[in-house]
């Protein structure tokens, strides 16, 4: 059982450019979250998805689109990267959106020059 | 508005006992969760109160206040593989999770 994944493991991006960020989990959860990690700061909720079809906007939702097609796929699509968006990805899941403990993914390390 | 409180960095010895202290104001309250992050790794679950007490689970205690928006993570025994950083984070009205910047916890032998 791999639980999240995500992909790629670090990237490093030119300003202007389209990408998009992977996340798959294998644990049926129905809630799936993108939050950014960024140093002295703790974790910010991006988007969410309280169940397959469904998405919702988080802390700092500009700049950053989700889809919710499945279950186990939630990919964050950044359309046009800035250097702001530098940080530290982390995807989680939890089986319902209520108070469900939420199990990480690995992250994904993303550089925006 | 939404606050999570918490100490930047603690040092603690080896084999000692130490508390990292997490005080919180958020919109209705859904529980505090706690989570333990070593570094370049992601969080990983360790405790959850949503009512008042503490909970015991092994080396690692968690307390909660409701009435004074205070939770603590008590760690004993400590051993070097507890050096990481503890992320403290209260679940609000909407069951999204505010978290704090997290506490780093440096242990010396």
């Amino acid at each position: 059982i791999a639980g999240i994944t995500q992909a790629p493991t670090s990237q490093i991006l030119a300003a202007g450019r389209r990408m998009t960020l992977r996340c798959t989990q294998d644990m049926r959860h129905n809630a799936m979250y993108w939050y950014r990690q960024d140093l002295g700061l703790g974790l910010r909720l991006i988007h969410y998805s309280n169940t397959a079809g469904t998405t919702g906007k988080g802390e700092v939702p500009d700049g950053y689109s989700v889809s919710r097609a499945n279950t186990d796929d939630f990919p964050l699509t950044l359309a046009s990267a800035v250097p702001s968006q530098t940080s530290v990805y982390f995807c989680a899941s939890s089986d319902s959106e209520g108070a469900d403990t939420q199990y990480f993914g690995p992250g994904t390390r993303l550089t925006v020059l | 508005g939404q606050n999570i409180d918490q100490p930047t960095e603690m040092t603690a010895t080896e084999g000692a006992i130490v508390q990292i202290n997490c005080t919180y104001q958020t919109s209705g309250f859904n529980g505090l969760f706690w989570y333990q992050q070593h570094a370049g790794e992601a969080p990983t679950f360790l405790s959850y109160n949503v009512l008042d007490g503490l909970e015991e689970k092994g080396r690692f205690s968690s307390f909660l206040s409701r009435s004074k928006g205070y939770s603590y993570l008590l760690l004993k025994e400590l051993q070097m593989k507890d050096s990481a950083s503890y992320l403290c984070a209260g679940m609000d009205s909407n069951y999204q999770l505010i978290w704090g910047a997290g506490t780093k916890l440096i242990i010396k032998p």
